[in-house]
């Protein structure tokens, strides 16, 4: 039968470019917060994390910015390569709870 | 560097049947979870097992479903009377502690036909 799922928003870059990718997070009450990579057929991979004491965070290309005021998250990857090419997930925890909630996920396109 | 694993990688069962999937996670990590992913949705949390009992679970997780560590190494999922709608990947994850970054497994996918 039919599968009903998530469209899921896309964003199509080219190499170089950089990337950015939002999410809204709904708990007012989430102080932990992860973006994951998922790429096809695998489990999600750990890419960077922020606590809410923090609005920034870098890693290697990567950087997440935290807005506790409109509770939105994004993920900025610079110098996107056709590697970077997955799924992205925002995920939100409450401290003291074991439970990630994931966001819908967005879909990154990057061509060479 | 370490990882979780999962096998097996692909179960196939009839309705009604009982599976179990299980996952080494890493070994140093104190905390274990279970999610699970329907195609094209997004991944729900199912499960949380720590110091040898469930910390949390969410609504999914009922009676149909069960965790276990049954050594020293492994943690298992246990589904009982599966139905068509339990198919789906399911994922393992592990982690130092509560609120810590979770690494998952590569999923098992569950068809049940």
């Amino acid at each position: 039968g039919e599968s009903v799922g998530l469209h899921l928003p896309t964003l199509s870059v080219q190499e170089g470019d950089n990337s950015i990718i939002n999410c809204a997070y709904s708990n007012s009450a989430s102080d932990y917060f992860i973006w994951y990579k998922q790429e096809s057929g695998k489990g999600p991979q750990f890419i960077i994390d922020i606590r809410s004491n923090m609005d920034k965070r870098q890693g290697q290309r990567v950087t997440v910015l935290l807005n506790k005021t409109v509770k939105h998250l994004s993920l900025q990857i610079a110098a996107t390569q056709p590697g970077d090419s997955a799924v992205y997930f925002c995920a939100e925890n409450i401290s003291g709870y074991s439970t990630l909630t994931f966001g819908k996920g967005t879909m990154l396109l990057v061509s060479p | 560097e370490p990882e979780v694993t999962q096998t097996p990688s692909h179960q196939v069962t009839q309705m009604g049947q009982e599976v179990i999937l299980r996952c080494v996670p890493i070994s140093n990590h104190l905390y274990f979870y279970w999610y699970r992913q329907i195609l094209g949705q997004k991944v729900e949390f199912l499960v949380s097992f720590y110091n040898n009992e469930i910390s949390e679970k969410s609504e999914i997780f009922d009676d149909q479903f069960s965790v276990e560590r049954p050594d020293g190494s492994n943690f298992t999922l246990k589904i009982r009377s599966t139905k068509l709608e339990d198919s789906a990947m399911y994922f393992c994850a592990s982690s130092e502690d509560n609120s810590y970054e979770q690494y998952f497994g590569p999923g098992t996918r569950l068809t049940v036909t």
